[in-house]
Parts: structure tokens; C-alpha cells; sequence
């Protein structure tokens, strides 16, 4: 297994445009989650899937953003009408259902740039 | 879930064991204590994590103290490619909530 892929890396956009980036989980996790972390921050969470259920969204995720996992297998994380306070690492973790008791991978990243 | 408290820097000598201490007296019986590092530019890493008893694994060693309130990272050499930013966090539920963590500075 590769662990958790996220693309692109690195993603520039014009403000007003909409960006997609997307997860693909380590395959025999059933719960994705999305964290956003700014510079000197520690990540701050989004939002959450249990296989194709979204179950818990952060109030950070205002209308303009939205995320979905068909099929329960990769995610997408779309943002529209981009702002510059958008950018950031957007970043993806998997892990097993059942408890606290298993640790959490996480990609990469995608990096943001809204100008 | 609950909060913890974690220095904002520390540094130490490469070859050298680091301890990297984390308060959370706020702790409930059902708190798991995870660990995770996150070098620059990269995602966070997975550590180690434990409910009770101290924990070992290939990368680290996990002290918990017998009322729970505390615990300590142990690196055992610390070597140049472990200086990261070190988050403890307290986990029940379904997610992990970041503090701001520990940077620690290793020097050659």
C-alpha cells in the first residue's frame, strides 16, 4: 500500500475560481477526514466520511465548500468562488472505523495559493 | 475531547534521548493519548498512541503516567531528520483536534 495520495501537491488559483482536489485513502480504511492548516497553526478539521456517509461537518466549511466520497473509496474536496483567506495545506487522513485505538495516516497535503 | 498542554519549543543534541512532555489533567477514562509529528512542508505523522500502559514501537517510546494526567514522548537518539513539530492529542471520539504542539530543535 502507498498510503494516502492527495493531488495536486501544489495548486495556484485566481480568486473567484473554483479548485477540486482530491483523496485517495489507504484502500481498507473506511473513515477519510479533511483538515485545512494554515502557516504555525496545527491542522484544524473540515469534515469527516464513514465509507460514502458524511457524518460530521466542521463550521469551517461554509456553503462554498464541499466534499463528497462516492463509492466510499477516494474524496473530493471542491471550493467555490475562491477567496484568499482559502489558502492553505488541505489535508487528507484514513484510518479504520472502530475507536481511537488505531492511528490516522495522512498524505501530503495540496497546497493552495489563491492570488 | 480533552485539552493538552505541551511546551512550545524544545531542543536537544543529536544522539541524544529527547522527552517530550504533555499535561492533559482533564483526561476521561475513555481518552486515548496519540502522538504525531509533522516535518516541514509534509503531513503529520503517526507516532505512537496508548490508553494505560507505557508503549513502544520502532520510532518511540510512550510514558504514561499512573493517574493519566501526564505524559512523555521519549526519542530515543534523536537524529537530525526528527526535528518536527510534536503534537499530543486526546482522542475518544471520531477525530483529533490539534493544539499547536512542541517544536523541537535537534542540533547536530
Amino acid at each position: 500500500d502507498t498510503g494516502v495520495s492527495q493531488d495536486p501537491r501544489h495548486k495556484i488559483t485566481k480568486r473567484g475560481q473554483n479548485v477540486t482536489f482530491r483523496c485517495d485513502p489507504i484502500s481498507e480504511h473506511n473513515r477519510l477526514y479533511w483538515y485545512r492548516q494554515t502557516l504555525g497553526q496545527g491542522p484544524e478539521f473540515l469534515t469527516y466520511f464513514q465509507n460514502e456517509a458524511q457524518l460530521e461537518k466542521s463550521r469551517l466549511l461554509s456553503d462554498r465548500f464541499s466534499a463528497e466520497r462516492p463509492k466510499g473509496s477516494f474524496s473530493t474536496l471542491e471550493i467555490q468562488r475562491t477567496e484568499q483567506g482559502d489558502s492553505a495545506m488541505y489535508l487528507c487522513a484514513s484510518r479504520p472505523s472502530g475507536g481511537a485505538n488505531y492511528g490516522y495516516t495522512f498524505g501530503s497535503g495540496t497546497r493552495l495559493t489563491v492570488v | 475531547d480533552a485539552k493538552t498542554t505541551q511546551p512550545n519549543s524544545m531542543e536537544s543534541n543529536e544522539e541524544e534521548p529527547v522527552h517530550l512532555p504533555c499535561n492533559h489533567s482533564t483526561i476521561s477514562g475513555t481518552d486515548y493519548i496519540h502522538w504525531y509529528r509533522q516535518l516541514p512542508s509534509q503531513g503529520p505523522e503517526y507516532v505512537i498512541h496508548g490508553l494505560t500502559s507505557n508503549v513502544n514501537n520502532r520510532m518511540a517510546s510512550l510514558a504514561i503516567a499512573e493517574d493519566r494526567k501526564s505524559s512523555t514522548l521519549i526519542l530515543h537518539r534523536a537524529t537530525l531528520r526528527d526535528a518536527a513539530v510534536y503534537y499530543c492529542i486526546l482522542i475518544s471520539g471520531d477525530k483529533l483536534t490539534f493544539g499547536t504542539g512542541t517544536r523541537l530543535a535537534v542540533r547536530p
